[in-house]
């Protein structure tokens, strides 16, 4: 089993919906990260949680150290929203590194 | 906010030939960095920590002399692949932490034929 898990894999949303992605982790975390992946492989930092919610523009995300839960919501998608989401924890002890989910490909359709 | 430079971003080598990558901290200094590869479809693996002045730590399973990394400054970190084979094929990107922040570098698509 996966430490970090993902879901959905895949998702196909309509322009204006809704979205959430959801992830959980196994292992005791300092930390953790949204990233955001584009077709060239580039990776963009979304946000850092460690604990409560934080919101940038249309994104929300949320984490639930007790459960070992993080959402990540996007209100009224948009085509350009399409990317690959990533979920990313920090382990207690690590030097830094991170451990990577598998990501969830968004595809926000017109 | 804080920059990591990786170049180059995609590069196609013959079998038995060496490439280096190069990630770069542009506004901080990187004490660590780490590299990471994703083969398709998969998430990002770590393969090595590299640290500044001293010998890079290695995952399990990742052959050292295979996957040389050079820390020589505070700012650079190099990753080059010996003896380059088609299995070798992947996506490579450099992280350096700053703080609590994670940065990553644009990665490295590489192709060997």
């Amino acid at each position: 089993k996966n430490e970090v898990e993902q879901s959905p894999q895949n998702l196909t949303a309509q322009e204006g919906e809704f979205i959430t992605i959801n992830c959980s982790y196994s292992v005791g975390i300092s930390a953790l990260h949204w990233l955001q992946q584009h077709p060239g492989g580039g990776i963009v930092s979304l946000f850092m949680l460690s604990s409560g919610k934080k919101k940038h523009g249309r994104l929300i995300a949320t984490i639930n150290i007790q459960e070992k839960h993080s959402s990540l919501h996007i209100t009224a998608s948009h085509p350009r929203d399409s990317a690959v989401y990533i979920c990313a924890v920090r382990s207690w002890g690590s030097q830094g590194n991170l451990i990577f989910g598998k990501g969830t490909k968004l595809s926000v359709k017109p | 906010g804080a920059v990591v430079s990786q170049h180059p971003s995609r590069v196609i080598c013959k079998s038995g030939t060496s490439v280096k990558i190069e990630c770069r901290s542009l506004d901080f200094q990187a004490t660590t960095m780490f590299w990471y590869r994703q083969f398709p479809k998969q998430s990002l693996m770590l393969m090595a920590t590299s640290n500044e002045g001293s010998k890079a730590t290695y995952e399990q399973g990742v052959e050292k002399d295979k996957f040389l990394i050079n820390h020589a400054s505070l700012t650079l970190s190099t990753l080059t692949v010996t003896s380059a084979h088609p299995e070798d094929s992947s996506f490579y990107i450099c992280s350096a932490p700053n703080g609590p922040e994670a940065f990553f570098g644009q990665g490295t698509r590489l192709t060997v034929v």
